[in-house]
């Protein structure tokens, strides 16, 4: 079974610019989780989507948003890029509990 | 105080070791807790997922939970070079609710 894909890869923007990132579940998952890595402040949850629903969100600034497609893919979307948005954006597609994590976005802010 | 603590290491040890991670947590409405494991560059892959209280085994793996201390633990036995990486505890309320990151500890296996 495929695992979590996340697109892209790497991002590198400048600030005030804005970005979309993209993730696909793992096939039969409909939940999506997002979470923001940084060195400093380690994991922080974002926001959660089931069936193309927000059922929970982080402490993060408006400028965050996300949605969830009908295939269960998630997109998430961060306007007036700061530098402090440097980060790993890492999706997790979830099922009966079990998060299970895709390899990452690396955003940078220039 | 932060909701999960871990001692965020480095931690070295030797090849064939018994490595112990250990996590806290202040919140006591924390039902289930997992173990991640992150490799450089990586996402972080799942290795352990338990329920309450009790112990769970996994091949060299052995996850602890005792609740009324709020204090998690992960064992590796015979510890590999392959086995370097940083750990996660993680935890949350209920299957439907956001989990709660440690820092991570940083875990090296020397050979």
């Amino acid at each position: 079974k495929a695992g979590v894909t996340q697109t892209p890869r790497y991002l590198i923007k400048t600030r005030g610019q804005q970005v979309t990132l993209s993730c696909s579940p793992i096939s039969g998952h409909r939940s999506v989780s997002w979470y923001q890595q940084t060195p400093g402040q380690g994991l922080q949850f974002l926001f959660e989507y089931f069936s193309e629903t927000q059922r929970n969100k982080g402490n993060f600034p408006g400028r965050f948003s996300g949605r969830q497609f009908s295939n269960s893919r998630s997109e998430m979307n961060v306007s007036t890029l700061e530098l402090g948005d440097s980060a790993l954006y890492l999706c997790a597609s979830h099922i009966r509990g079990e998060q299970f994590f895709g390899p990452g976005t690396r955003l940078t802010v220039l | 105080q932060k909701e999960v603590e871990q001692d965020p290491g480095p931690l070295s040890v030797p090849e064939g070791a018994i490595v112990s991670l250990n996590c806290t947590y202040s919140n006591s409405a924390f039902q289930y807790f997992m173990w991640y494991r992150q490799y450089s560059r990586k996402g972080p892959e799942l290795l352990m997922y338990t329920y309450s209280s009790g112990n769970k085994e996994d091949g060299r793996f052995t996850a602890q939970v005792d609740k009324s201390s709020k204090y998690i633990s992960l064992f590796i036995r015979d510890s590999q070079p392959s086995d370097s990486a940083t750990y996660l505890c993680a935890m949350s309320i209920s299957g439907n609710t956001p989990l709660v990151f440690g820092k991570g500890t940083r875990l090296s296996v020397i050979a």
